[in-house]
């Protein structure tokens, strides 16, 4: 069965500063691999999807993450952070048809001004 | 169009009672999904039903029921909430069962005493 790991459980980083947020995955095949992203009190919105061709994808918000199937990871990415980015991201890892999301315990990111 | 709508926004609950949790999507999806988001847990899928009249256990689904009469309505029962119930609840959907993107509700926070 699928896992995901995100082993920071929270990261604070300054308004302009570079973001890098972790996630590794456990899967034996080819997984589909998703960041969303969750504000205070809000569901959570998708901010980018990897199913297979180009290993780096764009993502909404200026988001970005890269697929490295070396090392099992899934990295989300982003060169200059906005307070509004302040939240709650989650990693999730799917299969095939025959298996459900497995999402990670979640990455909390605090702002400073 | 609204997406997902979720109800109540919030509840507390008397423990041994019983609750119903109510989630409407409007895009005729067909697969659709609840899940309970927990500290440190992430999201944890709890039942899912791929296509109307069809439903499926999730990796918790004791203490939970759901129905799917028909495209739209996804209800989530607990026959009789305990405390370790406490938790928020999202409704989630697809347009095809599994891997594809997801889309989520509000949420539903609910307080087990």
């Amino acid at each position: 069965a699928q896992s995901v790991t995100q082993p920071d459980i929270h990261i604070t980083v300054s308004e302009g500063a570079s973001l890098e947020l972790r996630c590794n995955y456990s899967y034996g095949a080819t997984p589909y691999l998703f960041w969303y992203v969750q504000s205070p009190g809000q569901g959570l919105q998708l901010l980018l999807k990897y199913f297979s061709g180009d290993t780096l994808v764009q993502g909404i918000k200026g988001f970005e993450a890269e697929f490295k199937r070396s090392q099992s990871s899934f990295n989300l990415r982003k060169p200059s952070v906005h307070w509004s980015d302040a939240a709650e991201y989650f990693c999730a890892v799917g299969a095939r048809p025959g298996q459900n999301f497995v999402f990670g315990p979640g990455t909390r990111l605090s702002v400073l001004p | 169009t609204a997406g997902i709508t979720q109800a109540p926004t919030s509840q507390i609950l008397a423990a041994g009672r019983s609750m119903t949790l109510r989630c409407t999507q409007d895009m005729r999806h067909n697969a659709m999904y609840w899940y309970r988001q927990d500290l440190g847990l992430g999201l944890r899928l709890i039942h899912y039903s791929n296509t109307a009249g069809t439903t499926g256990k999730g990796e918790v689904p004791d203490g939970y029921s759901v129905s799917r009469a028909n495209t739209d309505d996804f209800p989530l029962t607990l026959a009789s909430a305990v405390p370790s119930q406490t938790s928020v609840y999202f409704c989630a959907s697809s347009e095809e069962p599994r891997a594809d993107t997801q889309y989520f509700g509000p949420g539903t926070r609910l307080t087990v005493l």
